[in-house]
């Protein structure tokens, strides 16, 4: 079936690094653009970030550009989250999601279950 | 950018009622608007997309409506399992903007 996996997160100190991976399973995975969303605890969702099919092209949420990069493994069907200069504020559930288009300009149908990013001091 | 503005924040209602939760969007978003719903501790589910079609597999309860910028989710008779919160969401080729959200309750 089809299967979205994450993994990675943690506890980690204002400042730092956390790289999120997500697994993907039962689907053609170099076919479809993939994302990022997060959920702070109690609140809603947040789109973080969008890539391509093939790697080419990739969009940011403002509250993460210049600190976050997406990308993909199409050999591995795995999509990755490097996150860097972590903030209190970037402490939330994250998901990873399939589009429901190559070029990722659809919406989204299949959700992993997210993996917890806590910064925190 | 666009904003979407969710309506009502709550909402109380019994097994078996017609619901409906609203969506507005700042500007003209051409259909392009999905709706999720949240179980709680669960991640979220694509119930309908393009404002109105129908994802395989949801239940036909389910049903969504557009007039201009001001998108409708009406729930036919509500079950059990639909108390939760539900999301809109714009989408485009750069970004993807969810509403607030809505929690359906217990009344």
């Amino acid at each position: 079936q089809v299967q979205l996996v994450e993994s990675g997160g943690g506890v980690v100190q204002p400042g730092r690094s956390l790289r999120l991976s997500c697994a993907a399973s039962g689907f053609t995975f170099n076919t479809y653009g993939m994302h990022w969303v997060r959920q702070a605890p109690g609140q809603g969702l947040e789109w973080v970030a969008l890539i391509w099919y093939d790697g080419t092209n990739k969009y940011y949420a403002d509250s993460v550009r210049g600190r976050f990069t997406i990308s993909r493994d199409n050999s591995k069907n795995l999509l990755y989250l490097q996150m860097n200069s972590l903030r209190a504020e970037d402490t939330a559930l994250y998901f990873c999601a399939k589009d429901r288009a190559y070029e990722a300009d659809d919406t989204f149908d299949v959700w992993g279950q997210g993996t917890m990013v806590t910064v925190s001091a | 950018d666009i904003q979407m503005t969710q309506s009502p924040s709550t909402l109380s209602a019994s097994v078996g009622d017609r619901v409906t939760i609203t969506c507005r969007a700042s500007q003209s978003i051409s259909s392009y608007l999905a709706w999720f719903r949240q179980k709680p501790g669960k991640a979220p589910e694509l119930l309908i997309y393009k404002a109105s079609i129908l994802e395989s597999g949801v239940p036909s309860r389910f049903s969504g409506s557009e007039s201009g910028t001001e998108f409708t989710l009406t729930i036919s008779s509500l079950q059990p399992e639909d108390f939760a919160t539900y999301y809109c969401q714009h989408y485009d080729s750069y970004s993807k903007t969810f509403g607030q959200g809505t929690r359906v309750e217990v009344k």
